[in-house]
């Protein structure tokens, strides 16, 4: 069975710090990966994913991921914070019938000024 | 925005009742799912529909039920409703149906209370 495991429920960092967001997944086939980032009152957006290729990733607002197989982890990161990024993050993994999502249990990011 | 729409967006109604969720899909695609995002559960599969079949199926109570129309928009049913129902349930879509990589795109989710 697939899983998603998400390193700190509560991240705060300072504007313009490095943001790194930690997910490590189990999986018994080559997965899917996937970042997405819900705004408050709002629903999940896409932020980034790995099917194939290279493991190194780039997304919309500046993030990127790595995925590490020996590891089993896709870390989620930023180099400079803005105050915008404050939001729920959330890794998921895709495999399967129907590529369904299962979601880690999200990472709240806080930026203070 | 999305392109996924759903309705209602707030919905607040009491134990033991009956309500349905309304999702309409992106224009092309054939695939809805639904999640449900709850504080001790976190976001969960519940079921999935592929151009009005049922594709595949997560940890959805025999209480709850959907179906997908054949203009492909989808409903959720909910039955006997519980205070622990109390959740955001979203619908997402997508191009395809198959086990290959497909994007899913979310709606913004119905806000369910149950008092």
């Amino acid at each position: 069975a697939q899983s998603v495991t998400q390193l700190g429920s509560h991240v705060s960092v300072s504007e313009g710090a490095l943001v790194l967001l930690r997910c490590n997944y189990s999986s018994s086939v080559p997965p899917y990966l996937f970042w997405y980032v819900q705004y408050p009152n709002q629903g999940l957006q896409l932020l980034l994913k790995y099917t194939t290729g290279a493991t190194l990733v780039k997304g919309i607002n500046g993030f990127e991921a790595e995925f590490k197989k020996s590891e089993t982890s896709f870390h989620l990161t930023k180099p400079s914070a803005h105050m915008s990024d404050a939001a729920e993050y959330f890794c998921a993994v895709s495999r399967g019938q129907g590529g369904k999502l299962i979601f880690g249990q999200g990472t709240e990011l806080s930026v203070k000024p | 925005d999305s392109g996924v729409t759903q309705t209602p967006k707030h919905l607040i109604t009491a134990t033991g009742q009956r309500v349905t969720l309304r999702c309409s899909p992106r224009s092309g695609d054939l695939s809805v799912y639904w999640y449900q995002q709850s504080l001790d559960q976190g976001l969960q599969f519940l079921i999935q529909y592929y151009n009005g079949e049922e594709r595949a199926k997560g940890n959805i109570l025999e209480r709850f039920s959907a179906q997908q129309f054949p203009d492909l928009h989808s409903e959720l049913n909910l039955s006997s409703l519980e205070l622990g129902d109390s959740a955001l349930y979203f619908c997402a879509s997508s191009k395809s149906g198959g086990s290959s990589y497909n994007e899913q795109f979310f709606g913004p989710g119905t806000r369910l209370t149950v008092l």
